[in-house]
């Protein structure tokens, strides 16, 4: 139980472009997700948190314009890197809290994004 | 705010022995959770171990148990019988408890090597 995939698992693409990466949890409701972006033997920095049904919460630092998140359901998350600089080259993680257990404080990692802009 | 601090950036152990990671934390809440994951190469980020503030007993999970030292803000954990697979990076995390939006505070990470 408590799975969470991500799509794509790597994408390359174009400098001025866009990509878009889905976050779904396959057997909980997630009412609340988490975009994670690490880099290389660092840590996870937190970039947002999103809620279904309502507008992201953005960590400081974050531009919400080039980084767009949708949670538009309780099983599914999506971020758009738009207008990609190579400089966003990184891999993006999310997770998710399960809504029918909210004592539970841990959250449900995806197996990440890695995202190479060229 | 709450900080996560983690003092060893590399460790390394021989196989079938024991290591203890370390971990501070800094807080004035008193309803927290404190988690251990682990990031092998694949990146998956795995949950070791979570152990609940009020909670006085150490959590363990089979070769896996943390020294929780609330006073001392402290929460290391221990890898007993050490095995290849346990190689990877540690991090150890602190979240506040309650409000379901509360978010997973990391330290830096420690990345064990694990000698055969």
């Amino acid at each position: 139980g408590a799975v969470v995939s991500q799509h794509p698992s790597w994408v390359i693409c174009k400098s001025g472009t866009s990509v878009k990466i889905e976050c779904r949890s396959l057997d909980f409701q997630a009412t609340t997700m988490f975009w994670y972006r690490q880099f290389p033997k660092q840590s996870l920095m937190l970039m947002a948190t999103s809620n279904e049904g309502s507008k992201a919460t953005y960590e400081q630092g974050v531009e919400k314009d080039k980084f767009l998140i949708n949670h538009a359901s309780l099983t599914l998350s999506t971020l758009t890197v738009t207008s990609a600089h190579p400089e966003d080259s990184s891999f993006y993680i999310c997770s998710a809290r399960d809504g029918g257990r909210p004592d539970v404080g841990e959250q449900y990692f995806g197996p990440g994004t890695r995202l190479t802009v060229t | 705010a709450q900080t996560v601090t983690q003092s060893q950036p590399e460790m390394s152990v021989q196989e079938a022995e024991t290591v203890t990671l370390s971990c501070t934390y800094d807080t004035s809440e008193s309803d927290y959770y404190l988690f251990w994951y682990k990031q092998p190469p694949s990146r998956q980020m795995i949950l070791v171990i979570r152990q609940e503030a009020y909670k006085q007993q150490n959590a363990t999970e089979n070769r896996f148990s943390v020294n929780f030292q609330k006073a001392a803000k402290s929460f290391s954990l221990k890898i007993s019988d050490s095995q290849l697979g346990d190689a990877a990076m540690y991090f150890c995390a602190y979240r506040s408890g309650g409000g379901a939006t509360n978010k997973l505070i990391f330290g830096t990470g420690t990345l064990l090597a694990v000698q055969p």
